[in-house]
């Protein structure tokens, strides 16, 4: 049980290519999110999704595309990298219960575009 | 809107003390939950603790506690006989209504000898 992985762990970019970022977990969660991490500002959610085939924007989503057509899989896509898009990148999926529910991180992705 | 709110940037405690970081949340859903993450140097986001807006008893975990006031939309941890390893961020998150996260900006703590 590898939990959540995320591929790649590290990434450096020219502006204006192009990049995907694979999240993936094996524990059959429906829902599975895509954040960014900046200094001094905690976690901030790019794309969610609520099931196979369903995706949704969250608070930052402008530069970044994603698509699940797999359950246990999350893709994060940049088509054309920016600068401001560097950033450490945490995907997350999680299992909501009767009273419980818990979200669990991959070990994040650093991205640096020059 | 700030949804959460961690007023303290930084925090120091003794080892074996107790500690209480702040957070309080904004909402208007009847329906919410709040986490507590830590962040170790590492960089990996360890989940501590959930707390459902319906439950009336405050959750723990081992030496972890929620103190969840709802009428003060307070959701503050607790940390109990601090431990060396536990110097770290830690982050409060809500879940409201969809299935939105929304973190504070961090408390760092800094357990001494």
């Amino acid at each position: 049980n590898a939990g959540v992985t995320q591929t790649p762990k590290f990434r450096v970019l020219k502006t204006g290519q192009s990049m995907t970022l694979l999240c993936a977990q094996d524990m059959n969660h429906e829902y599975m999110y895509w954040y960014r991490q900046d200094p001094g500002m905690g976690l901030r959610l790019i794309h969610y999704s609520v099931g196979e085939g369903t995706t949704a924007k969250g608070e930052v989503p402008d530069g970044y595309n994603v698509s699940r057509l797999k359950k246990q899989n999350f893709l994060l896509g940049l088509e054309s990298a920016a600068p401001s898009q560097t950033s450490v990148y945490f995907c997350a999926s999680s299992y909501i219960g009767v009273n419980q529910e818990t979200q669990y991180f991959g070990p994040g992705t650093r991205l640096l575009v020059l | 809107a700030q949804k959460i709110t961690q007023t303290q940037p930084g925090m120091f405690v003794q080892e074996k003390e107790a500690v209480t970081l702040d957070c309080t949340y904004d909402t208007s859903d009847p329906s919410y939950g709040l986490f507590w993450y830590k962040q170790p140097s590492s960089g990996e986001m360890i989940f501590l603790i959930y707390q459902g807006s319906y439950d009336q008893q405050n959750a723990t975990e081992g030496r972890y506690s929620l103190n969840f006031q709802k009428a003060r939309k307070s959701a503050n941890l607790v940390i109990s006989a601090s431990q060396l390893g536990d110097s770290a961020m830690y982050f409060c998150a809500m879940r409201e209504g969809g299935k939105k996260l929304v973190f504070g900006t961090g408390t760092r703590l800094l357990v001494s000898p």
